[in-house]
C-alpha cells in the first residue's frame, strides 16, 4: 500500500492558520471513518492530536481540527504557536488492522 | 495514563536478528490491541505489524511479513518483536503504540513509546 499524500512543508507567523492535506484512496480514507493525526517533534514520542477523522484526544487544544472530503482528510491548525512547530503525519486504517501513514509534512513557525 | 517502554535495539549484521521489547504499565494491558510503528533515516512513519489483545490475531505490513513475528505476554505485560533476515532497509526506529480495545471499531495509535533504534550493517 503506497502512503498518504502530504504536502512535505507547510509555514506560517505565529497566530496565523495552516492546513496540512493528506490524499488517499477509496479503499483508505475514502472507505473507512478512521483517520487519525500524529504531531512527532524529533527525538520524542508521536502524539496523537485527532482520531475519527476530527475528534481530539483529552488535553489536545481545540486549535487542531480535522475534516475529510472524499479521498482527503485535512489538519488545520489555528493560531500557530511556537510549539507547533514539528512534523505532522496522517493515518487512515485500511482495513484487516492494517494502516497506512502519510509522507510527513513539516510545519515551521516563522 | 499509559506509558511505553521499549528495548532491545541495537546494531546487527544483514541476515541477522533481533529481538524489540515494549514494557508497558497504566493500562489493562490484556484488553487492548498493540502494534509496531517505525521511522526509517529522514523517512516517514511506517506500521509494520499489530496484534489482538489476546495474541492471537496479527497482521503485518508486505515488506515484513514472513520476517517479523509480532507477540506478547499479557502476564508481564510485554509486547515483542523478533526480526530475522534483517536487511539495510529495516533500518529504523521501532516505536511499539497501543491501540483502543480489540474489537471496538476504533483503529488509531493512542499511545506511543520513545522508540528503539535498529541499525542493520555490516
Amino acid at each position: 500500500q503506497s502512503a498518504l499524500t502530504q504536502p512535505r512543508s507547510v509555514s506560517g507567523s505565529p497566530g496565523q492558520s495552516g492546513t496540512i492535506s493528506c490524499t488517499g484512496t477509496s479503499s483508505d480514507i475514502g472507505e473507512y471513518n478512521s483517520v487519525s493525526w500524529y504531531q512527532h517533534h524529533p527525538g520524542r514520542a508521536p502524539k496523537l492530536i485527532i482520531y475519527d477523522v476530527n475528534k481530539r484526544p483529552l488535553g489536545v487544544p481545540d486549535r487542531f481540527s480535522g475534516s475529510r472530503s472524499g479521498n482527503t482528510a485535512s489538519l488545520t491548525i489555528s493560531g500557530l504557536q511556537a510549539d507547533d512547530e514539528a512534523d505532522y503525519y496522517c493515518c487512515s486504517y485500511a482495513g484487516s488492522y492494517s494502516f497506512v501513514f502519510g509522507s510527513g509534512t513539516k510545519v515551521t513557525v516563522l | 495514563e499509559a506509558q511505553l517502554a521499549e528495548s532491545g535495539g541495537g546494531l546487527v549484521q544483514p541476515g541477522g536478528s533481533l529481538r524489540l521489547s515494549c514494557a508497558v504499565s497504566g493500562f489493562t494491558f490484556s484488553s487492548y490491541a498493540m502494534g509496531w510503528v517505525r521511522q526509517a533515516p529522514w523517512k516517514g512513519l511506517e506500521w509494520v505489524t499489530t496484534i489482538s489483545a489476546s495474541g492471537g490475531t496479527t497482521y503485518y505490513a508486505d515488506s515484513v511479513k514472513g520476517r517479523f513475528t509480532i507477540s506478547r505476554d499479557n502476564s508481564k505485560r510485554t509486547l515483542f518483536l523478533q526480526m530475522n533476515s534483517l536487511r539495510g532497509d529495516d533500518t529504523a526506529v521501532y516505536y511499539c503504540a497501543k491501540l483502543p480495545p480489540w474489537g471496538s471499531g476504533r483503529y488509531y495509535f493512542d499511545f506511543w513509546g520513545q522508540g528503539s533504534l535498529v541499525t542493520v550493517s555490516s
